[in-house]
């Protein structure tokens, strides 16, 4: 099916575990983004990438690790899960069709760490 | 670097007219505008690019004043399905070969539309 997917959906960890959220997108866009969104802060930019192997922090990269080594790949994985990283993940990516990056996002991913 | 919104919430009833606006400290080379449903993904509304060009929804409006940094998203005669968070994306101008382009949100402004 074309479009961006996210995987899981919901997932509950414990403190100290190492999750990994999966993001795939079937245009070949070259932009690919991570958000987390949480109450009273709107959508925050975790990390982002421009392009197979290029990535780049974004506003709130601490806690988070991620690679593209395919260019329709885009894991973020947290290496040790806090509770501070419960949060709902999404995922986005784009063409920048005619000089502006306009964004499709995933259906997002609800993590919970107890 | 978070754009600012205001108002943060409002209430109207089918109809009515709202405005949300969005501003930022930097120069932007474009703003976007997104809508958020409860429980769902944000989905594009409309861009405003730096020079004036813009694309976008049938119904609703925006403006873009580049020498204030502002945006402002226009909904006229709200209906129900108007009802959701909006969200403002701004694009920062790096200076040439400083890095890839990011968008970054404000924090949002819930719109309630009722009967």
């Amino acid at each position: 099916d074309a479009g961006i997917t996210q995987s899981p959906r919901y997932k509950i960890t414990e403190t100290g575990r190492q999750v990994t959220l999966m993001c795939h997108q079937t245009w070949s866009h070259s932009y690919m983004f991570w958000y987390r969104q949480d109450l009273g802060h709107g959508l925050r930019l975790i990390y982002y990438s421009a392009a197979a192997d290029i990535t780049d922090k974004g506003e709130v990269p601490d806690g988070y690790v991620v690679s593209r080594s395919k260019t329709e790949n885009f894991p973020l994985t947290l290496e040790s899960a806090t509770r501070s990283q419960t949060s709902v993940y999404f995922c986005a990516s784009s063409g920048r069709d005619s000089g502006a990056n306009v964004l499709t996002f995933g259906a997002g991913s609800r993590l919970t760490v107890l | 670097q978070q754009p600012v919104q205001s108002p943060q919430a409002v209430i109207l009833r089918e109809g009515e007219d709202a405005v949300i606006n969005c501003s930022s400290s930097k120069a932007l080379y474009s703003v976007h505008w997104y809508r958020q449903k409860h429980g769902e993904a944000p989905v594009f509304l409309m861009i405003l690019l730096k020079g004036g060009e813009q694309k976008g929804h049938e119904k609703i409006s925006a403006s873009f004043n580049e020498k204030k940094q502002q945006s402002s998203l226009y909904l006229t005669a709200s209906q129900l399905s108007y009802s959701g968070t909006y969200f403002c994306g701004t694009e920062i101008i790096y200076p040439p070969g400083a890095g890839s382009y990011q968008l970054t949100f404000g924090k949002g402004t819930k719109l309630s539309v009722i009967p």
